[in-house]
């Protein structure tokens, strides 16, 4: 069974900076089938990120997803306000523990 | 657009059993595969239960295997978790989720029902 270990915990960041997650898996991720989500406090996780960089429908190109085999990178370019949030990396029915980017 | 309403949460004494559904709508339901994630508070993402889109497959982690039930009925658009056996770990928002045509990832969620087992 795959995991995924999501680097920081916590990224402390202010807004306009850049955001750089990671993601790292036990074993090489098949056709780098690799999504990231976005959970706001109280909501639904939403899918950002699949096939490792590419985006879903409607979301900003400030949101960037690469990598393959093992280790992948979610990237933000410039935070906006409304970006503060856990991010999940996810490999199937395995998800990594959650990046919190928090406010600086 | 795709609506994913869950149902049935509640407190439920350990041991206690309880039956989560998810009326979708929006979309061709009897075509994906559908399943239950679940946050414990304060929690990261656990993926519960997977359930074929024509319901002759079903699969669950080895936490849950053989008190969780995932079943569907296609002519009601609607997705069933039955959970017996319940354990104090189990308490948690338990997520409604559709797959992707392309499969692998989850592209729409329910806001999520409650399931908390007390003790």
């Amino acid at each position: 069974e795959i995991v995924l270990t999501q680097s920081p915990g916590t990224l402390s960041l202010s807004p306009g900076e850049r955001a750089t997650l990671s993601c790292r898996a036990s074993q090489s991720v098949s056709s780098n089938y690799l999504a990231w989500y976005q959970q706001k406090a109280g909501q639904a996780p939403r899918l950002l990120i699949f096939g490792a960089s590419n985006r879903a429908n409607g979301i900003p190109d400030r949101f960037s997803g690469s990598g393959s085999g093992t280790d992948f990178t979610f990237t933000i370019s410039r935070l906006e306000p409304e970006d503060f949030a856990v991010y999940y990396c996810q490999q199937y029915r395995t998800f990594g523990q959650g990046t919190k980017v928090e406010i600086k | 657009q795709v609506q994913l309403v869950e149902s049935g949460g509640g407190v439920v004494q350990s041991g206690g059993s309880l039956r989560l559904s998810c009326a979708a709508s929006g979309f061709s339901f009897s075509s994906f595969a559908m399943h239950w994630v679940r946050q414990a508070p304060g929690k990261g993402l656990e993926w519960v239960a997977l359930i074929s889109y024509d319901g002759t497959g079903e699969y669950s982690p080895d936490s849950v295997k053989g008190r969780f039930t995932i079943s569907r009925d296609n002519s009601k658009n609607t997705l069933y978790l039955q959970m017996s056996s319940l354990r104090g770990e189990d308490t948690a928002v338990y997520y409604c989720v559709k797959e992707t045509s392309m499969g692998h990832y989850f592209d729409s969620w329910g806001l999520g029902t409650l399931v908390t087992v007390s003790s």
